[in-house]
């Protein structure tokens, strides 16, 4: 079965200081993608990046990228330069796209940005 | 481009009632997934339509149904409401198969059961 885990319930970070938001994952087939999306506390849900499991490169969007590390199943999310209004829930989700394609969610990550 | 909308946003309801829950994808979406999120057990897959047909079941009883018309808009149903069934239930929509399949999200229907 597929599996997302974050093993950060919360973490707190200074301001302008890089943030690593930890993500691993467990799946036995070769094709699926990765996600990170962001729920600020007035609850919508906003995807950041995505990562195919055949990308050669790590994803980067802007202030966001990708640490992509196939062998020990991990996507880290690193956001550098914080600001305040990084503070919210961070989750890490995946989609098996041989099996039943489904998108499936970690239980979050999450962060405060300290001024 | 207007978003993904869910209504109702709020709603209150007791033990025993049944809800319907209605989400309008983006214009040109086929695919709708709905989902529920609790503090304890964090988001959790209810089901995915795509183009009318239900592709995905999440775990959940057969309580929780729903369905999807040929707009793409859908809805899903929860009869004999319980407790545990207070969450914010939210609505995913994405262009489908042939992408990164990112989910654009409603702002969700949140749901008190009393």
């Amino acid at each position: 079965a597929q599996k997302i885990t974050q093993t950060q319930p919360g973490m707190f970070v200074q301001e302008k200081e890089a943030v690593t938001l930890d993500c691993t994952y467990d799946t036995s087939d070769p094709s699926y993608g990765l996600f990170w999306y962001k729920q600020p506390s007035s609850g919508e849900m906003i995807f950041l990046i995505y990562q195919g499991s055949y990308d050669q490169q790590n994803a980067t969007e802007g202030r966001y990228s990708l640490n992509f590390q196939k062998a020990r199943k991990s996507a880290n999310l690193v956001i550098s330069a914080s600001q305040l209004g990084d503070s919210a829930m961070y989750f890490c989700a995946m989609r098996d796209r041989n099996r039943d394609d489904k998108i499936i969610f970690g239980k979050g990550t999450r962060l405060h940005i300290l001024p | 481009k207007a978003g993904v909308t869910q209504t109702p946003r709020y709603l209150i309801k007791t033990r025993g009632q049944q809800v319907t829950l209605s989400c309008s994808p983006i214009s040109g979406h086929r695919s709708v997934s709905w989902y529920q999120q609790t503090p304890g057990q964090g988001l959790q897959f209810l089901f995915e339509y795509f183009s009318e047909t239900q592709r995905n079941k999440g775990n959940f009883p057969g309580r929780f149904s729903g369905r999807q018309f040929s707009n793409s808009r859908s809805e899903m149903n929860v009869s004999t409401l319980e407790l545990g069934d207070s969450a914010l239930y939210l609505c995913a929509s994405s262009l489908g198969l042939a992408n990164t399949g990112e989910l654009f999200f409603g702002e969700g229907s949140r749901l008190t059961v009393l």
